[in-house]
């Protein structure tokens, strides 16, 4: 099955400069990655997702990248603000039979912005 | 508020103990997906549902059961249950059974003591 890979597990980072987290993902197949955020005592909510169709997408101060080729993507925050600290999780879509798909998680990257 | 809703936020029971807990999925939501949440295993996949019928399982143990509903609301029946089965169970739903993104509840925190 799928399997994915979160880099790194905490970041710290000042206000105002960038976070990048990568991901890397195994089954070749795989063709949708979302990027999701939780924040303390809530479920993770969906901030921006690609499709292999492309090789980048932005939203504001976010941007994901993937390279197909090398099986891996990453989220890009720009100009951190402490409200995006939060635990970030990658994802992508994996075949699970049928005409199904199934989200399978990096483990996760706890970011901290300081003031 | 997402639109995924469930109940109850948080339960505290003893080990061998039986417990349920509820999704009701985003307005016009066809798939229903439960997941555990645990510290050292992160989001893992339990069970898929769509439109009723079970679409594909993950890590689910055979103690653990789900179904969805004609209404679409889901259940997830945990039984005999043991410390290690304390976590966050997330409950997701998305339209189709296809490459969505889900939209997730705020999870149920089960305690087993």
């Amino acid at each position: 099955g799928e399997n994915v890979e979160q880099h790194p597990s905490t970041l710290s980072v000042q206000e105002g400069d960038s976070a990048v987290i990568k991901c890397t993902y195994s089954d070749s197949a795989s063709n949708y990655f979302p990027w999701y955020k939780q924040e303390l005592g809530k479920g993770p909510q969906l901030i921006i997702d690609i499709r292999s169709n492309v090789g980048e997408k932005k939203d504001q101060r976010i941007a994901v990248t993937l390279n197909k080729t090398a099986k891996h993507f990453s989220l890009h925050i720009t100009e951190t603000q402490p409200e995006d600290s939060a635990v970030y999780f990658c994802a992508a879509s994996a075949y699970s039979g049928g005409s199904n798909y199934k989200l399978t998680f990096g483990k996760g990257t706890l970011l901290t912005v300081n003031p | 508020d997402s639109g995924v809703t469930q109940t109850p936020k948080h339960l505290i029971t003893a080990t061998g103990q039986r417990v349920t807990l509820r999704c009701s999925p985003r307005s016009g939501d066809l798939s229903v997906y439960w997941y555990q949440q645990s510290l050292d295993q992160g989001l893992q996949f339990l069970i898929h549902y769509y439109n009723g019928e079970e679409r594909a399982k993950g890590n689910i143990l055979e103690r653990f059961s789900a179904q969805q509903f004609p209404d679409l609301h889901s259940e997830l029946n945990l039984s005999s249950l043991e410390l290690g089965d304390s976590a966050l169970y997330f409950c997701a739903s998305s339209v189709a059974a296809a490459n969505y993104g889900y939209t997730f509840g705020s999870g149920t925190r089960l305690t087993v003591v």
